[in-house]
Parts: structure tokens; C-alpha cells; sequence
């Protein structure tokens, strides 16, 4: 059973382009998280995604930022424009059904610099 | 919304000795805590779990213990080694939807 599938796994942009970030849930998990960690930092939740529907973008910011989960292929994590400040290692967790008392499994993330 | 705080931030400890990882929480309607261990480089990965329904789980030489009056829970390594070197990482729920995450230790074992 394939685990989270993130890629790319690293990724170099120069400040102005546009970063997408991919995640294939594991195998029968339908409920898929963002979060983003800089250095030395724990992680921090940004989008809750079910198939076609964003449940909570709280942790997202509003602007240069999107995600979605369509119907069929992976999670994508969109940002647009990036900055210095968008550097950082970005991972996907999935979970085979929502709540906070289901264990979340995490990809091995997508380290984005930004130059 | 949910508050973690975890300590200490950074642990060394001699090869075999025990080491203890502690977090609070805020929410008292969370019911599910995870503890996750980061290698240089890596993913997070789950290593234990607790739900609030038992005070105390333990997988080999890693135990958690919950107490939900005092809204804390704390991570105990055993007899470590030098590969138990590594960040780790509590979580606590928010709405069901989401984890909030720790600020993380960093464990190193000292062989």
C-alpha cells in the first residue's frame, strides 16, 4: 500500500513564478492536509481538502495561495508570485476520514527555495 | 482555537537512560493525540497515539501517557539509542479537522 506521494521533492523558483506542489493520498484516503514548516520550526496547518471541496483554509494566506483536490489526480498546492518568504518545506498528510482522532500519515514533502 | 506547547525544546540523554517529552493543550474536547518523530530531512512519522479514552499506551520502549483533567500528555522513551536521535513532535485536534503541532524537541542520545 503506497504511502503519501508528494513531488517534486525539491523544487527551485525565482521570486515572481508561480510553485505547484502535488500529493496523492494514500490508498483509500479521501481527506488531505497541507502544512508548512521553515527551519527549525514545528508545522503549521494551512488547507483541509476533501475530493472537490476546500473544508478549512484558515492557515492559508488569503493572497498568492490556493489548493485544491479535484475529482480525479492529486492535491495541488498553488502559489503564485512567490517571495524569499515562501521558502520552506511544505508536506501533505492524508487521513481515511475526517476528525481529530484519525491518524494522519505525512508525505516526504516538497523543499521550495526561492531565489 | 487549540494551544500545544511542548518542553523541553531541546533533550540530550546518555545512551539507556529514559527520556520525557511533555505538551499541553487547551481544547478540552480533544480526544486524540499523536506524537510524531522527524529525522534530518524526512517526514513526520507517526511513532504512538493516544485517545482519551485510557490514560497510558506503550508500543515496545515508547509509552504515552494522557491526563485529561490537567490537559497534558507526555511522550517516554526507554532505554534509548543512538537512532531514537531526532525532532519529535506532539499534535492535539481542533474541530476535527486539523492538528496543531508543537514547537518540537530536538532528542539527542548520546551513545
Amino acid at each position: 500500500n503506497a504511502g503519501v506521494m508528494q513531488n517534486p521533492r525539491h523544487l527551485v523558483r525565482r521570486r515572481g513564478q508561480e510553485a505547484r506542489l502535488r500529493c496523492s493520498p494514500m490508498k483509500g484516503h479521501s481527506h488531505v492536509y497541507w502544512y508548512r514548516q521553515l527551519p527549525e520550526e514545528g508545522l503549521k496547518f494551512m488547507v483541509y481538502l476533501q475530493k472537490e471541496n476546500i473544508i478549512d483554509e484558515s492557515g492559508m494566506p488569503k493572497e498568492r495561495f490556493s489548493a485544491e483536490f479535484p475529482k480525479e489526480g492529486p492535491s495541488i498546492l498553488r502559489i503564485q508570485q512567490v517571495v524569499r518568504g515562501d521558502s520552506a518545506a511544505y508536506f501533505c498528510a492524508s487521513s481515511p476520514a475526517s476528525g481529530g482522532n484519525q491518524p494522519q500519515h505525512f508525505g516526504d514533502g516538497t523543499r521550495l527555495s526561492i531565489l | 482555537g487549540e494551544n500545544v506547547e511542548q518542553h523541553p525544546s531541546t533533550l540530550s540523554v546518555q545512551e539507556g537512560d529514559s527520556a520525557v517529552i511533555k505538551c499541553t493543550y487547551s481544547d478540552s474536547a480533544s480526544n486524540y493525540f499523536p506524537w510524531y518523530k522527524q529525522e534530518l530531512g524526512k517526514r513526520p512519522q507517526l511513532i504512538i497515539d493516544i485517545r482519551s479514552n485510557v490514560g497510558e499506551k506503550k508500543d515496545q520502549r515508547i509509552a504515552v501517557t494522557l491526563n485529561k483533567t490537567a490537559k497534558h500528555f507526555s511522550l517516554h522513551i526507554t532505554e534509548t539509542q543512538p537512532e531514537d536521535s531526532a525532532v519529535y513532535f506532539c499534535a492535539a485536534p481542533e474541530s476535527f479537522n486539523k492538528f496543531y503541532f508543537g514547537s518540537g524537541t530536538k532528542l539527542n542520545v548520546k551513545p
